[in-house]
């Protein structure tokens, strides 16, 4: 069974540019998570999905982050515009029925 | 306040000696309680969870833990730790809302 993917799993970019991560997740699995982790700390949650619908996006930074989660698979985290704070380790993770999370490699943000 | 500690921000043990990782939580994120692994450069990794039943829960890699519901505390054990035991270990718990909330992490790292 394939795990959560991500892509990509590095990103550079300038700041004030768009950048966009994609997540797929466990088939099946109706919960998705995204996290971010900064260096040396834990993963802070910034949404969750329950199939198609955003049902925790309280840490979510609205004026510059969005995210969408179409047909309840897929999703997609958006910055625009990038502030040289989001360099991070950005998360997705996705559960059955709200029992543990299983997690993808990551996307390496660096804001320059 | 909904929390998650852990003490110890880095753990230094010589290969084959015993370790004890500690994780303190709130009252409130005591429904679900998880250890996870990273590795650089990787996602996270579940070890071994708590639901209900017996407080002694057995994970993966010979890691072990123990809830213990009067001192609010997951501290994670192995008997006997390997060089590839070095990681990032973080201990999460999981609030009567669904939200997974991560402790800072602790940074283990075995000696040869």
């Amino acid at each position: 069974e394939a795990g959560v993917v991500q892509s990509p799993r590095y990103k550079i970019i300038e700041k004030k540019q768009p950048v966009a991560f994609w997540c797929n997740p466990i088939s099946g699995h109706n919960t998705l998570y995204w996290y971010r982790q900064n260096l040396g700390q834990g993963p802070e949650l910034l949404i969750r999905y329950e199939n198609e619908e955003a049902v925790d996006d309280s840490q979510l930074p609205k004026d510059r982050f969005s995210a969408e989660r179409l047909k309840g698979v897929d999703s997609t985290l958006k910055i625009q515009p990038a502030e040289l704070g989001d360099s991070a380790v950005y998360l997705c993770a996705s559960s059955l029925l709200g029992y543990e999370a299983f997690f993808g490699q990551g996307t390496r943000l660096t804001v320059v | 306040a909904q929390s998650v500690t852990q003490l110890d921000s880095q753990v230094p043990v010589f290969e084959e000696a015993p370790v004890e990782l500690r994780c303190n939580y709130s009252s409130s994120v005591s429904v679900y309680l998880f250890w996870y692994v990273q590795y650089p450069n990787q996602g996270l990794q579940l070890l071994l969870k708590y639901l209900s039943g017996s407080t002694l829960v057995k994970g993966i890699n010979g890691f072990e833990a123990e809830f213990n519901k009067s001192q609010t505390s997951f501290h994670l054990r192995k008997p006997s730790v390997h060089i590839s035991d070095t990681a990032e270990y973080f201990c999460a718990g999981k609030t009567s809302y669904d939200k997974v909330i991560f402790g800072p992490g602790t940074s283990l790292s075995v000696i040869p």
